[in-house]
Parts: structure tokens; C-alpha cells; sequence
């Protein structure tokens, strides 16, 4: 079955420590994104790619890094830039930039917890 | 900054009961419209998309939009239990999905 499949599921990280979390998905999809959900909050967009060697920065960029070598793959990394990391991150893709084609599979998710 | 607006609730409803469910939107030039259900600890999956003015039904979902007034709301008809969850609203202009912070929404037997 086609999807999105994100790992860890649970992360914990000291202060002062990159972790890297993994987004892999097998759907044919152009465009691949990074969200960020604090709890009661909705989805903020960290960074997104449409296509593979292209990333922008979406509204959270800061303290976030991403690389998109393969199609498959969007891997993001939190860095210890981030001064708050703790949160529920979401990966999700869509075919791409035409009308009607923003529609997002998201995977099961990421929960980030800074100890 | 493209806004998306939704009341955080908690929205109670009693089982069998319409829940309603409203957000509105900053942008204009937004094209297309979704609704997506998260349950507590869970991500996101989407129940409707609309893409111009009027209402879409799918099954005892009801997607209703009016550019004119930049709103879009859902309705739930016969409300169960299994529906309580949050309910996120999203817009896109252009390339971009912005999102709403969500309604919790409570379903009681």
C-alpha cells in the first residue's frame, strides 16, 4: 500500500543536540512537507519541496534544516537552534503545484520530546 | 499573513445532533478548501474538499462555501460519538495550504 511513513515515532533529545527525522514516502508524490503541532494548536508549516533539490522555507524555518536528494525522501533535522523543540511533527506530501492537487497525505507522525 | 480562523471550542453536541463547524478565511485569491478530522494523538485525514461556492455532500458530511463572505463550514448530520475530534480547516492559495488551529469537538451518548 502506497504512503508516508515517518520514524521515530518517540524522540527524546537532550538540550544541545541535532536529531534528524526521517520521511519517506512511496506515493509518486512531487511535493513533501514539514509541519509542527503544539498541543491545541494546528499545523504550522516548517518547511516544504516541490520538487527534488528545492526546498523553501515555510512560516518556522528557524532552527530547522531539510534535503531533498531523492523524491522519495524529505528528511528534516532539528537543530539545537531551536530553542523550543518539543512537538508533534508531521510530514506529508501531494502530487504538486497544479489546481486541485494540494491535497495532503500526511504521515502517522514524529513526537519530539526535549528532556 | 494569510490567515485561517477557527473557534477552538470545545463544540458539545449530543449524539444524533447537526455539529456545525465554521471557519473563515483572510485571503481572497483562495482557491480550494478542506476539512480534516485529527483524533487525539493521531494525524490528520482529510473527510472534504470543496472548490466552489455551494454546498458538497458526502455521506452525513456537508461541506458549505461562500467565497463572497470567505467562510467555509461542515456539517455533521446524526453526530456519534466516534466523530469527537478535532477538526482542522485548511485554504489554499496558490501552492501553499495554511491551516486553521481547529475545533475539538465533543459528541456526547
Amino acid at each position: 500500500d502506497g504512503g508516508i511513513t515517518q520514524s521515530p515515532k518517540y524522540l527524546f533529545r537532550k538540550e544541545g543536540q541535532n536529531v534528524t527525522l526521517s520521511c519517506e514516502q512511496n506515493l509518486n508524490h512531487d511535493a513533501m512537507y514539514w509541519y509542527r503541532q503544539d498541543p491545541g494548536q494546528g499545523l504550522r508549516l516548517i518547511y516544504y519541496s516541490q520538487i527534488v533539490n528545492d526546498f523553501q522555507k515555510g512560516d518556522i524555518a528557524e532552527g530547522y534544516s531539510v534535503s531533498r536528494e531523492k523524491k522519495e525522501s524529505f528528511p528534516l533535522t532539528v537543530t539545537s537552534a531551536q530553542k523550543n523543540p518539543t512537538a508533534f511533527y508531521l510530514c506529508a506530501s501531494s502530487r504538486g503545484q497544479s489546481s486541485g492537487a494540494n491535497v495532503l497525505t500526511f504521515g502517522a507522525g514524529s513526537r519530539l520530546t526535549v528532556l | 499573513q494569510k490567515e485561517v480562523e477557527q473557534n477552538s471550542g470545545p463544540l458539545s453536541v449530543p449524539e444524533g445532533a447537526i455539529a456545525s463547524l465554521n471557519c473563515t478565511y483572510s485571503d481572497r485569491g483562495s482557491q480550494s478548501f478542506f476539512w480534516y478530522r485529527q483524533y487525539s494523538g493521531k494525524s490528520p485525514e482529510l473527510i472534504m474538499s470543496i472548490y466552489s461556492n455551494g454546498d458538497k455532500e458526502d455521506g452525513r458530511f456537508t461541506a458549505q462555501l461562500n467565497k463572497a463572505s470567505q467562510y467555509v463550514s461542515l456539517l455533521i448530520r446524526d453526530s456519534q460519538p466516534s466523530d469527537s475530534a478535532t477538526y482542522l480547516c485548511a485554504v489554499n492559495a496558490g501552492n501553499m495550504l495554511t491551516f486553521g488551529g481547529g475545533t475539538r469537538l465533543m459528541v456526547k451518548p
